[in-house]
């Protein structure tokens, strides 16, 4: 089975500086997605940025980067000028690209609540 | 585009009742999945549907199941409600690989 971890519960960073929260992940397969979600108090779950572990490039979304490690097994997502908005728990989320029989579905690891000071 | 709509967003029901909640995915997406998500254990797979068949299921007791419609909205029902129940029960729909949710469903058990 899968596993996604994130090992930092809680990280702080002042408004308009860089953060990078880290995730890593176990898998046996070689194709597959992988997702950072932003969750705000409102709790509504907000994809913030994909990754196909075919693509070598790394994705980005305006302030929002990764850099994805294949060998490694790591994913980590990169804010730059962090916004008061940006607040919230972050998941990090793992997909097989290949569905059927079996436990599927998102992987998600235990989250990061980022924290922004004015 | 309208975004995924689960309703009801808040529910309320006692030990032993079953709750039925509803999930409208995107125009066009087919694929619709449901977690669920508590303080102790995270964000959970439920179960995932594609024109209308169960492709997935999580590791849930049998009081659990869904079901999609060829409209692609699905349905997931809990029977024998019991206080672990109590969550944010999440679903969301895919075109192509891209998950996006819905808003979610708070079901408290008393």
């Amino acid at each position: 089975a899968q596993t996604v971890t994130q090992s930092q519960p809680e990280m702080s960073v002042q408004e308009a500086e860089t953060v990078t929260l880290s995730c890593t992940y176990d898998t046996s397969e070689s194709d597959y997605y992988l997702f950072w979600y932003k969750q705000p108090p409102s709790r509504q779950m907000i994809l913030v940025i994909r990754q196909e572990a075919y693509k070598q490039q790394n994705a980005t979304e305006n302030r929002f980067s990764v850099n994805f490690q294949k060998a490694a097994k790591s994913f980590s997502l990169k804010i730059s000028d962090s916004q008061l908005g940006d607040a919230a728990m972050y998941f990090c989320a793992y997909r097989t690209m290949y569905s059927g029989g079996g436990a599927d579905g998102l992987t998600f690891g235990k989250g990061t609540h980022l924290i922004i000071q004015p | 585009k309208a975004g995924v709509t689960q309703t009801p967003r808040y529910l309320i029901k006692t030990r032993g009742q079953q709750v039925t909640l509803s999930c409208s995915p995107i125009s066009g997406h087919r694929s619709v999945s449901w977690y669920q998500q508590t303080p102790g254990q995270g964000l959970q797979f439920l179960f995932e549907y594609f024109s209308e068949t169960q492709r997935n299921k999580g590791n849930f007791p049998g009081r659990f199941s869904g079901r999609q419609f060829s409209n692609s909205r699905s349905e997931m029902n809990v029977s024998t409600l019991e206080l672990g129940d109590s969550a944010l029960y999440l679903c969301a729909s895919s075109l192509r690989g891209g998950w996006l949710f819905g808003p979610g469903t708070r079901l408290t058990v008393l």
